[in-house]
This record gives C-alpha cells, structure tokens and sequence, in this order.
C-alpha cells in the first residue's frame, strides 16, 4: 500500500539532546512538509520541501532542521536550541507543489522531553 | 499573512442532529479550501476540497461544504451525524499557486447515543 510512514511512533528525548524524526513516503510525491499540532492550535507548519535538495522554512522553524537528499525521505531534526519540543509532529507529501493538489498524512510522532 | 478561523472549538451532538462547523479566513486572491478529519488513533485524511467551481462541494461519509466568497467562509454541513462521525476536524486553506497550508485550530465533535 503507498503511503506515508512515520517513525517512531513514541519519542523521548532528554533535554540538550538532538533527535531526528522520520518521514518516508512511497506515493512518488514532489513536495514534502512537516507540521506540529499542539492542542487547541491546530497543525503549523515548520519546513516544506518541494523537490529534493530544496526545502524552505515554515512558520515555525526555529530549533529544527530538515533535509532532502532522496524523493522519498523528508527527516526532520528537532535540536536542542527548540525551547517547547514536547508536541505531535506529523509529515505529509503532495504529489506537486501546486496549490490544489490536496496533501497526504502520516500517522505521526509523539516527542515528549524527559 | 493569511489565516484561518474555526470559531466552534467543541461541539456536542446526539446521534442524527444536523452539523455545522464554521470557518472563515482572511486572504483576497484565489484560494484553495479544504477539511480534514482526524479521527481518534488515525492520521488526518482529506473530507473534501474546493478549488473552483460550483461553491457546494461534497466529500466523503455525507459531508458537503459551501464556499462564500462574500464572507470568506467554508463551513462544514452534514445532515445528520452519526456516532462514528465523533473526531477532530481542521479547516485550511493555501493561495492558487502554493501548496503550504495554513490550518484553523480545529474543532473537536463529539456524537451521542
């Protein structure tokens, strides 16, 4: 089945510590981005990629950091410099970057800071 | 910048009430508008989008919202919910060219027996 995998699904991080999350996509899809949903605000975004070897920052990206050196690979590192890590980050693809191309989820990762 | 409003942050429903999540958002060019429905365990999936067109869109499980340009409105409708329809739903909206979205804060529904 193509889809969007996350892993892991749980993640504990000591505080100082870098962690990287995963994000896999088999649906052959341009355009990659990485949200975090904390209650009661929705999903924002923190960086987008629209092909490989590119991506921009979101609306917040400070204390994190991604690359894009493969299609179907869109890791996301949260570094010790994020202030609020604990939250849900899910990953979603697009098969484009254009605007009526609806966007696909994963099933997300939960960090929480020990 | 643009921004989106979801004003219902919790709505409570018996089973085969009629529903009707309102959002609104701030952005003068063309839009593309969608709902997103996270039920509880799943990930988030499409309900149903709007790019042009007829402004009455219908999407999956009976859904349907309409598009008011006017008001910059996109409310959700169903006629009558049912138990399974209890989940979190998110309206967001992107410019015509750019697919980064911009999600309202969701609303949380919950059905009844």
């Amino acid at each position: 089945d193509g889809g969007i995998t996350q892993s892991p699904k749980y993640l504990f991080r000591k505080e100082g510590q870098n962690v990287t999350l995963s994000c896999e996509q088999n649906l052959n899809h341009d355009a990659m981005y990485w949200y975090r949903q904390d209650p009661g605000q929705g999903l924002r975004l923190i960086y987008y990629s629209q092909i490989v070897n590119d991506f921009q920052k979101g609306d917040i990206a400070e204390g994190y950091s991604v690359s894009r050196e493969k299609k179907e690979s869109f890791p996301l590192t949260v570094t010790s410099a994020q202030k609020n890590p604990t939250a849900f980050y899910l990953c979603a693809s697009s098969i484009t970057v254009s605007g009526n191309q609806p966007q696909h989820f994963g099933d997300g990762t939960r960090l929480s800071i020990l | 910048a643009q921004s989106v409003s979801q004003h219902n942050h919790h709505v409570i429903l018996s089973e085969a009430a009629s529903l009707e999540l309102g959002c609104n958002y701030s952005y003068g060019g063309t839009v593309n508008l969608f709902w997103y429905v996270q039920y509880p365990g799943q990930h988030l999936q499409l309900l149903l989008k709007y790019f042009s067109g007829d402004p009455l869109v219908k999407g999956i499980k009976g859904f349907e919202a309409e598009f008011i340009k006017s008001k910059f409105s996109f409310n959700l409708r169903k006629p009558s919910v049912q138990w399974s329809d209890t989940a979190e739903y998110f309206c967001a909206v992107n410019t015509g060219t750019a697919s980064k979205l911009t999600f309202g804060t969701g609303t949380r529904l919950q059905v009844t027996l």
